[in-house]
């Protein structure tokens, strides 16, 4: 499982609080992603870091913002929670020098 | 950017049978096709993949094929079983290796 964690794995909030997922890795990989899957929509990207504190926007950021103050957490933010980001949070890694990303076990958010 | 379109969006196939899942991409700099399997509740796994300069590539039930010119990549499983049963996603990747996910195919094999 490629060493990786997230927390919470579940998590029912109301709108309007603020919200952060936390992705854990144990073994130093620089690249880390946060996706979002939905039905009929497979998962998509929300922003993804190459390094520490060194992040970008991914296809549907809107609403989210990410931190990495460590090699080992990528921390994903949602500021105002809506409705529409009811959704299963995938963290995944990529090792260096490869192309093959792997993922966390994932999270379930509830907005309500 | 990058659009992955997947066919058929469900497949119901006898044990035994084979399986075919169809991809097409849009971005030709394109270069990393990953093909993940996802059961009920659990992450996506990857299963295979393949790289621009190949146009096939096997591991055991499962292959891949290629088609850089016409822009699109299959996955085929032979002598399905119960346990192949699974959602499956395939994804384009540019050199910046962002992917970018198909819709998913939800495969059932009845045994």
């Amino acid at each position: 499982d490629a060493g990786i964690t997230q927390s919470p794995r579940h998590k029912v909030t109301e709108t309007g609080t603020p919200v952060t997922l936390r992705c854990h890795q144990t073994e130093n990989h620089r690249y880390m992603y946060w996706y979002r899957q939905d039905p009929g929509h497979g998962l998509r990207l929300i922003h993804y870091s190459y390094g520490v504190k060194d992040t970008d926007k991914g296809e549907v950021s809107d609403g989210y913002s990410v931190s990495r103050s460590k090699t080992e957490d990528f921390l994903l933010t949602l500021e105002s929670a809506t409705s529409s980001q009811t959704s299963v949070y995938f963290c995944a890694i990529r090792r260096d020098s490869i192309y093959e990303q792997y993922f966390g076990p994932g999270t379930r958010l509830t907005v309500t | 950017g990058e659009n992955v379109e997947q066919h058929p969006s469900t497949l119901s196939v006898q044990e035994g049978d084979s399986a075919v899942i169809k991809c097409t991409y849009s971005d030709s700099a394109s270069n990393y096709f990953p093909w993940y399997k996802q059961e009920l509740g659990k992450r996506p796994q990857l299963i295979i993949d393949i790289r621009s300069n190949v146009g096939e590539k096997k591991d055991q039930r499962i292959a891949v094929t290629l088609n850089k010119t016409a822009k699109h990549f299959s996955l085929h499983i032979t002598e399905t079983q119960p346990e192949d049963s699974a959602v499956y996603f395939c994804a384009a990747s540019t050199p910046g290796n962002m992917l970018t996910f198909g819709g998913g195919t939800r495969l059932m094999v009845k045994p």
